[in-house]
């Protein structure tokens, strides 16, 4: 059974770089894609971005200037960081296994998030 | 403000027969597949159905989905108590980089 686990400061200060790791187990990171999504307290989901495991990335547009995910294969582990946060950055934030089965996985939109980490709170304060 | 809209809450009492829209437009739920995920109390979100109507295994067939145009829906026959969640609603939006757009999420209250 895949297992995701986040990891990473509960608290950031305003204007630094959110730093966070989902280390996965359980199964390899190789031929999948990986994702981030976030959930700001009493509110919705919000998608961050995915990375395949190969490297390549696609983020939200309205998170690009400010997000990077990578990926590190020999520890089973992708990361993601957001730089210039602000409280409006304040959120659980869920990684999250993009997947796909049967037919048309041949395109993004056949895919989903299967696995999910259990979320870690990330609070931007001074 | 969610690119997909969902009603913020829905109820019914147990045995009852619930469904939950989701609207959305030409470039997400048009022309792609629809994702509906059931968050429970304090947990993580979990897939509920992918591609429209289908079921991954260990879901229920009280759960079932439909999509119609621009709008979808969720329904969930022999309503139960431990169904009280969150419902969200997902697709991949062609207009948005290939990104993925969420409903703004249904609160789900069994009488």
């Amino acid at each position: 059974q895949v297992q995701l686990q986040e990891s990473g400061p509960g608290l950031v200060k305003p204007s630094e770089t959110l730093s966070l790791t989902c280390t996965v187990s359980g199964g390899s990171i190789s031929s999948y894609y990986w994702s981030w999504i976030r959930q700001p307290p009493g509110k919705g989901l919000e998608w961050i971005g995915y990375i395949y495991y190969s490297g390549s990335t696609n983020y939200n547009p309205s998170l690009k200037s400010r997000v990077t995910i990578s990926v590190d294969t020999s520890k089973n582990q992708f990361s993601l960081k957001l730089s210039s946060v602000t409280a409006a950055d304040t959120a659980v934030y869920y990684c999250a296994r993009v997947s796909c089965s049967g037919g048309s996985c041949y395109t993004m939109i056949a895919y989903y998030f299967d696995y999910w980490g259990q979320g870690t709170l990330v609070t931007v304060s001074s | 403000q969610s690119v997909l809209t969902q009603p913020p809450s829905a109820s019914g009492t147990p045995g009852q027969r619930v469904t939950i829209s989701c609207s959305g437009s030409s470039s997400n739920i048009g022309s792609n597949y629809v994702y509906w995920y059931q968050q429970l109390p304090g947990t993580a979100p979990k897939l509920l159905i992918y591609r429209n109507n289908q079921r991954p295994s260990g879901v229920p067939d009280r759960f079932s989905g439909s999509k119609s145009g621009t709008s979808a829906s969720l329904a969930i026959s022999g309503l139960r108590s431990e169904d009280e969640a969150d419902y969200y609603c997902a697709a991949w939006d062609d207009s948005l980089s290939g990104s993925v757009v969420f409903g703004g999420g249904t609160k789900l209250t069994v009488l």
